[in-house]
């Protein structure tokens, strides 16, 4: 099965750095999503990582270490649109896209 | 413009009676999936189906049933059996059946069972 851990809530200041940490345990690996939900809405896609290593998309990079079975998606320059909160996700093994999200975490943006 | 649409945003339903949230998709995407989410909750996976006609159950299918008999189309019951069904709704879609590809989501359906 997976299992999916984040932290429930951060508080980060405007124009700060943050990062937001995610540990999982999947019975196999088929990589790794965020993806980000404003308060009411839909989840929209921020990144997805299979290898090792820190993929930068602007503002956001997202990070991932399959031996530790550890990610984190770094926010930089933070702005108060990134109030919301930021889903840790896992496709199942075999080869279906049946994704476990984790609860998320909901980051408050102060200024 | 393609996307996912779900109506509608809200809905109220007395206790006892069976409701249906519709999902269309104009993605030309084969998957499709229904989650629930509870505040505090991350979302569960109601089902999913990788082709039509044909679906599976995801972890909290109990209470719920689903069709899949055109690709745009993925509509959820909600039914009497379905214990607790206020919940906020969301339906996705994507591309493929292997995984690696992002989930579209739709603008969700707030459910409320008095």
């Amino acid at each position: 099965g997976q299992n999916i851990d984040q932290p429930t809530e951060m508080t980060a200041t405007e124009g700060a750095i943050v990062q937001i940490n995610c540990t999982y345990q999947t019975s196999g690996f088929n990589g790794l999503f965020w993806y980000q939900q404003h308060a009411g809405e839909a989840p929209t896609f921020l990144s997805y990582n299979v290898l090792d290593g820190l993929e930068e998309k602007g503002r956001f990079s997202s990070f991932l270490s399959r031996s530790k079975g550890y990610s984190y998606l770094l926010l930089k320059e933070l702005q108060m649109k990134d109030s919301a909160s930021y889903l840790c996700a896992a496709p199942s093994s075999g080869g279906y896209q049946k994704v476990t999200f984790g609860t998320g975490t909901k980051l408050q943006v102060i200024p | 413009d393609g996307g996912i649409t779900q109506s509608p945003k809200y809905l109220f339903r007395k206790e006892g009676q069976n409701v249906t949230l519709s999902c269309e998709q104009n993605l030309n995407h084969d998957a499709m999936y229904w989650y629930r989410q509870d505040p505090g909750q991350g979302l569960r996976l109601i089902y999913y189906s990788q082709i039509v006609n044909d679906f599976q159950k995801g972890d909290i299918a109990e209470g719920y049933s689903v069709s899949r008999e055109k690709k745009e189309s993925f509509p959820l019951t909600v039914t009497s059996a379905q214990k607790n069904p206020t919940a906020f709704y969301l339906c996705a879609s994507s591309i493929g059946q292997t995984s690696g590809y992002e989930q579209y989501f739709g603008p969700g359906t707030r459910l409320t069972v008095t």
